[in-house]
């Protein structure tokens, strides 16, 4: 089984510039999380898709980030503009529905640096 | 914001020996997970325990939950140098979606 694929995996950029990172999940799984995690500190969740929907986007930065979801398959996630502090890893999941009982699959991640 | 916190931040052990990691968290919730993560990589899933459960084996973990006091531990018996990584807990609210939100994490070496 193909497990959750993420490009690129990684991305230099200065700050002012954007960035879009693409994500796509197991086949089949219907979740799809976004999670930032920056050096030393646990992943901390973006956005929440359910298929093409988005469940949860409390913590998203919306003024200068945006992702979506088309057709419920992959995703991609944008930084516009891009700020130091934006620094991070960004990791996507995946998980069969969305139901508490599931555990994720996590891609290997984007490593971003803002200079 | 972080849900739980782990404690030790790191630990170093001999290979061999037995790690044990805490995880202690502030609301109610409906699951707790483990998650590993290799340096430069993904999280991999290791182990869930439902808030009705209070222990889980899993191979050379063991796994506690105490939700009178919002505590967990994950018990890694007879540590070996491929089990170098970090450790997440991770929790569920007993309400709405799955919303995993994660801890600080442990930093596990052991040393050969």
């Amino acid at each position: 089984e193909a497990g959750v694929a993420q490009s690129p995996r990684y991305k230099i950029i200065e700050k002012r510039q954007s960035v879009a990172f693409w994500c796509n999940p197991i086949s089949g799984h219907a979740t799809l999380y976004w999670y930032q995690q920056i050096l030393g500190q646990g992943p901390k969740l973006l956005i929440q898709f359910q298929n093409n929907g988005v469940v949860d986007d409390s913590q998203l930065p919306k003024d200068r980030f945006s992702a979506e979801r088309l057709k419920g398959v992959d995703s991609t996630l944008k930084i516009q503009p891009a700020k130091l502090e934006d620094s991070a890893v960004y990791l996507c999941a995946s998980s069969g529905s969305g139901f508490v009982d599931e555990k994720l699959f996590f891609g290997s991640g984007t490593q971003l640096s803002v200079l | 914001s972080q849900q739980g916190e782990e404690d030790p931040q790191a630990l170093s052990i001999q290979e061999g020996e037995n790690a044990t990691m805490n995880c202690s968290y502030k609301t109610s919730i409906n699951n707790l997970q483990w998650y590993r993560q290799n340096s430069g990589r993904g999280l991999v899933h290791l182990i869930l325990i439902r808030s009705n459960e209070r222990e889980k084996h899993s191979g050379r973990l063991r796994v506690t939950l105490d939700t009178s006091k919002k505590s967990s531990s994950l018990l890694i018996t007879a540590s070996r140098a491929a089990d170098t990584a970090s450790y997440f807990c991770a929790t569920t609210p007993p309400w709405g979606a799955q919303k995993l939100v994660f801890g600080q994490g442990t930093r596990l070496t052991i040393n050969p």
